[in-house]
């Protein structure tokens, strides 16, 4: 079974339509992470969790609003979302560290359209 | 400027060849740096870090410029699986709790 998974896998939707993106872990990592991918831009951070009570915005969060129900879950929702907001969704986790750069661990992301 | 610029490539290399990937990054202060690897379609994966004093794993080797702000990873003897787009990620000073990513750059290894 996957360590981080992902749901749904693909969604197209509408705009103006509300969107939840679910992700989960078994890695027991306090650090959880929400990242988007466009072709030619790489990864860009949405948010970070570094644990229940700790959120914070990335390079990219405006649009979006995370909630994190629990160390394993972590969920992304685009509260109206709009075509550029179409892209590849990866969440991560990593451990706690020494330091903040250990290895983090992606999900299979989750492939949404908007239209 | 980009803070984490790389070659998208595609480099595409004869099964054997060796191939050089250059990074370069934008924050002199900088911290931790590391490659990942993205097959088509799926998500990164870690390759490996890199070390000031440069580091190999079998086949890959990681070198770190910190005087010209540069990341370069050597493939060896290329495998056709070694083919995929190569993330050069970096913790920038002043995001203490952030990577940045390069976009890749893609490889094809060719039979």
């Amino acid at each position: 079974d996957a360590d981080v998974t992902q749901t749904p896998r693909n969604r197209i939707t509408k705009t103006g339509k509300r969107i939840m993106l679910e992700c989960s872990q078994t890695k027991g990592h306090d650090r959880m992470y929400w990242y988007r991918q466009d072709p030619g831009l790489g990864l860009r951070l949405i948010y970070y969790s570094f644990d229940v009570k700790d959120i914070n915005k990335g390079e990219i969060s405006d649009g979006y609003s995370v909630s994190r129900q629990a160390q394993a879950k972590f969920s992304l929702s685009l509260e109206s979302a709009i075509p550029n907001q179409t892209a590849l969704y990866f969440c991560a986790t990593s451990e706690k560290g020494q330091g903040y750069y250990n290895e983090q661990f992606f999900g299979p992301g989750t492939r949404l359209t908007v239209l | 400027r980009k803070e984490v610029e790389q070659d998208p490539g595609p480099f595409n290399v004869p099964e054997g060849a060796t191939v050089a990937f250059n990074c370069t990054y934008s924050n002199s202060a900088s911290q931790s740096f590391f490659w990942y690897r993205q097959d088509c379609r799926k998500e990164p994966k870690l390759l490996m870090s890199v070390y000031s004093s440069g580091n190999e794993d079998g086949r890959f080797t990681a070198q770190l410029n910190r005087a010209s702000q540069y990341i370069s990873l050597l493939i060896r003897d290329s495998k056709l699986s070694d083919s995929a787009t190569y993330l050069c990620v970096v913790n920038m000073a002043g995001s203490a709790r952030q990577l940045t990513f390069g976009s890749g750059t893609q490889l094809t290894v060719l039979p």
